[in-house]
């Protein structure tokens, strides 16, 4: 197993555009999150999965924020008419299900709004 | 809600010197504790954990002790090398939400050889 991979890894984009990003977690994981992480802070919980089923969104997650696992396999998070504030590193990791488990962290996606 | 704080860094020391980076929690019950490495170009990695009070999480001569009574989950070691530079978060998981982690704002680590 090659651990978490995201895609792309670099994203430009102007604002108002639509962008897709893709996480692929550990294939026997059944947890998966999706985290934001900007300049000098740590990484702040946007999302996570049970399988294919989305059970919490932080506030964060506004309206113009929108992810899917279907099948409960990768994951996509879509961000609708982007905005400079959105500029930052959105970070997907994967985990078993369990008390005291770890969660395994892709590279991320640095995502820049111009 | 819970809450990690972490000392601000950047920290820079000489190769060899002794490292401590706080962090204090705050959190209902008694959650597990864990600290990240972020290394340059590289995504978190876990560098280790404690699952309970007086637990020692150890691993590449890093340690840290849960403290229930100050609430603390200090980061340690005694040897740094070049190759310790990263930056290190201080996190709980928050078991009623899935585990979901909460981040300390990280701890800039930098070693001169």
């Amino acid at each position: 197993d090659t651990g978490v991979s995201q895609d792309p890894r670099h994203k430009i984009t102007k604002r108002g555009q639509n962008v897709t990003f893709r996480c692929d977690p550990i294939s026997e994981h059944n947890r998966l999150y999706w985290y934001r992480q900007t300049l000098g802070q740590g990484p702040e919980f946007l999302t996570y999965f049970q399988n294919e089923a989305q059970l919490e969104k932080s506030r964060l997650l506004s309206d113009r924020f929108s992810a899917e696992r279907p099948k409960g396999s990768f994951s996509t998070l879509e961000i609708q008419r982007t905005e400079q504030g959105d500029s930052a590193m959105y970070l997907c990791a994967s985990s078993l299900q369990g008390a005291y488990t770890e969660a395994f962290f892709g590279q991320g996606t640095r995502l820049t709004v111009v | 809600g819970d809450s990690v704080t972490q000392m601000e860094g950047p920290v820079t020391l000489s190769e060899e010197a002794c490292l401590t980076i706080n962090c204090t929690y705050t959190a209902t019950g008694y959650p597990s504790l864990f600290w990240y490495v972020q290394y340059p170009g590289e995504g978190l990695q876990l560098l280790l954990k404690a699952t309970k009070a007086d637990d020692k999480g150890s691993n590449k001569g890093f340690e840290a002790t849960y403290r229930k009574e100050t609430t603390s989950f200090h980061l340690e070691k005694g040897s740094v090398q070049v190759s310790d530079s990263a930056v290190y978060f201080c996190a709980l998981p928050v078991v009623e939400y899935g585990n979901k982690l909460v981040f300390g704002a990280g701890t800039i680590l930098r070693v001169k050889s």
